[in-house]
């Protein structure tokens, strides 16, 4: 069965400074990654994915996420917040075999002045 | 612009009523979903459509039920609403150009909110 770990509820950081949301994956075969982002009372936008290729991939709003396949992550990164930038993330992880998306607990941003 | 729209944003029921929310997507999606999110526990798929009339169990379809007779509607059903259904339920869709395996990202409506009384 395929999981998606995301350790922290909550991450707080001061605008300006870099972000990191951690996510960690269990599937049989090789992964589907992908990060979505949930701001108050909306659905979930997606943000980025890797598939194949290149480790790091870019996604919107300058969002990047590192693909390790030694440590099973794909850790979320952006280098510099903004307050705009606070909201829920999810992580989720598909089978390339598979049919269904599995998503971690989410991890609260708070990014403060 | 791609857009999934859902019925309600927020919804009021009382314990054994019948209850459908209903999702349309206008993107001509082959697949469908519907989620529900739960604070700590994210969110769990309860039914997907990969096909018109066609339907599979996610993991957690205990007293739901699905209905996708267009393309562009998914609806789902609470035969007997439960206090236990209380929920954030969230409809996404997703273009399949691979059969049933894809690595296409899903697009999500807005989501609704239902309380039951």
């Amino acid at each position: 069965a395929q999981s998606v770990a995301q350790p922290e509820d909550q991450v707080n950081v001061a605008e300006g400074n870099p972000l990191t949301v951690k996510c960690t994956y269990s599937v049989s075969g090789n992964p589907y990654l992908f990060w979505y982002v949930q701001y108050p009372n909306r659905g979930l936008q997606f943000l980025l994915k890797y598939i194949t290729g290149d480790n790091l991939v870019k996604g919107s709003y300058g969002f990047e996420a590192e693909f390790n396949k030694s440590q099973t992550s794909f850790h979320l990164k952006k280098p510099s917040a903004l307050v705009s930038d606070s909201a829920l993330y999810f992580c989720a992880v598909r089978d390339e075999r598979g049919n269904k998306l599995t998503f971690g607990t989410g991890t609260q941003l708070k990014v403060e002045l | 612009d791609v857009k999934v729209t859902q019925s309600s944003r927020y919804l009021v029921k009382r314990t054994g009523e019948k209850v459908f929310l209903e999702c349309v997507q206008d993107m001509d999606h082959e697949n469908m979903f519907w989620y529900r999110q739960d604070p700590g526990l994210g969110l769990r798929l309860i039914y997907f459509s990969y096909d018109v009339k066609m339907k599979e169990k996610g993991d957690i379809p205990e007293g739901y039920s699905v209905s996708r007779e267009k393309k562009e509607r998914f609806s789902l059903i609470l035969e007997s609403a439960s206090t236990n259904q209380t929920s954030m339920y969230l409809c996404a869709s997703r273009h399949d150009t691979s059969g049933r395996s894809s690595y296409n990202e899903q697009f999500f409506g807005p989501g609704t909110r239902l309380t039951v009384l």
